[in-house]
C-alpha cells in the first residue's frame, strides 16, 4: 500500500485566498482524522471521520474550516479565508479498528503558508 | 479524560549509550499505548504499541517501551543510540472506546557522535 497520500505537499498562498487539502487514507481504514500541527501548539487534532461520517469536529478552529468526506477513500480539509495565523504543517491520518489494529499512519503532511 | 505527559522536552544522549523517553498517562479504564517518530519534514511514523499481555514492548529500529501500571508509565528505550535517531518523539493513549489518539507534545532526542 502506498500509505495516506497528501496533496499538495506545499501550499503557499495569500490572505483571503481559498485552501483545499486533500487526503487519500489506506485502502480499508475506517478512521481517518485531520490534525495540526505548529511550534507554539504542537500536535492537534481537528476533526475525525468514521465510515465517512464526522464524529468530533471541535478541534476546529473556526468557522473558516470545514471538512468533507465525500466516501471512503477522499478527504478535504477547506479554509475559506485563509489567515495567517493558519500556517502550520497538516497532517491526515487514517486508523483501521478491526482485527485489533488501534494505531493510526500518518501522511507527509502539507506545509501552508499564508502570506 | 485522557491525557498523556511528555517531561522532557528536550533529551541529550552520546551514541552507544542507552536512551529513555519518558511518558506518562492518564485515562480511564486499561489504556492503549502508542510511541510515534518524527523526521524533519517528515510525518509521524509508528514504533511500537502496549495493548494487552507481556509489560514489554518491542518495535520498530530497536525501540521497546516498558508498561507500567502503577507508575501509569510508557517509557521508551533503546540500548544502544544510533546518531539517526535523533529526531521528535511522541506518546500517544486512548481508551478502550472508540476514540482517537491523544498526543504528547513531544520530545526532542539529540544523539551526539
Amino acid at each position: 500500500d502506498a500509505g495516506v497520500i497528501q496533496s499538495p505537499r506545499h501550499e503557499v498562498t495569500e490572505m483571503g485566498q481559498e485552501v483545499t487539502l486533500r487526503c487519500k487514507p489506506i485502502s480499508g481504514h475506517d478512521y481517518l482524522f485531520w490534525y495540526r500541527q505548529t511550534m507554539m501548539r504542537g500536535l492537534e487534532l481537528l476533526i475525525y471521520f468514521n465510515n465517512n461520517v464526522p464524529i468530533d469536529d471541535s478541534g476546529m478552529p473556526e468557522d473558516r474550516f470545514s471538512a468533507k468526506m465525500p466516501n471512503a477513500s477522499f478527504s478535504t480539509l477547506k479554509i475559506q479565508p485563509s489567515e495567517p495565523r493558519d500556517s502550520a504543517v497538516y497532517f491526515c491520518a487514517s486508523s483501521q479498528t478491526s482485527g485489533g489494529h488501534y494505531e493510526q499512519y500518518f501522511g507527509p503532511g502539507t506545509r501552508l503558508t499564508v502570506t | 479524560a485522557q491525557s498523556v505527559a511528555q517531561p522532557e522536552d528536550q533529551v541529550n544522549v552520546a551514541e552507544g549509550n542507552p536512551l529513555t523517553v519518558k511518558c506518562t498517562y492518564s485515562v480511564s479504564g486499561n489504556p492503549y499505548l502508542f510511541w510515534y517518530v518524527q523526521y524533519p519534514n517528515r510525518g509521524l511514523q509508528f514504533l511500537l504499541k502496549y495493548i494487552t499481555g507481556d509489560n514489554l514492548v518491542k518495535g520498530s529500529y530497536g525501540f521497546e517501551a516498558e508498561f507500567n501500571k502503577s507508575q501509569t508509565s510508557f517509557h521508551l528505550k533503546k540500548p544502544s543510540a544510533l546518531v539517526s535517531d535523533s529526531a521528535l518523539y511522541f506518546c500517544a493513549v486512548r481508551d478502550r472506546g472508540n476514540t482517537p489518539l491523544v498526543f504528547g507534545k513531544g520530545t526532542r532526542l539529540s544523539v551526539i557522535a
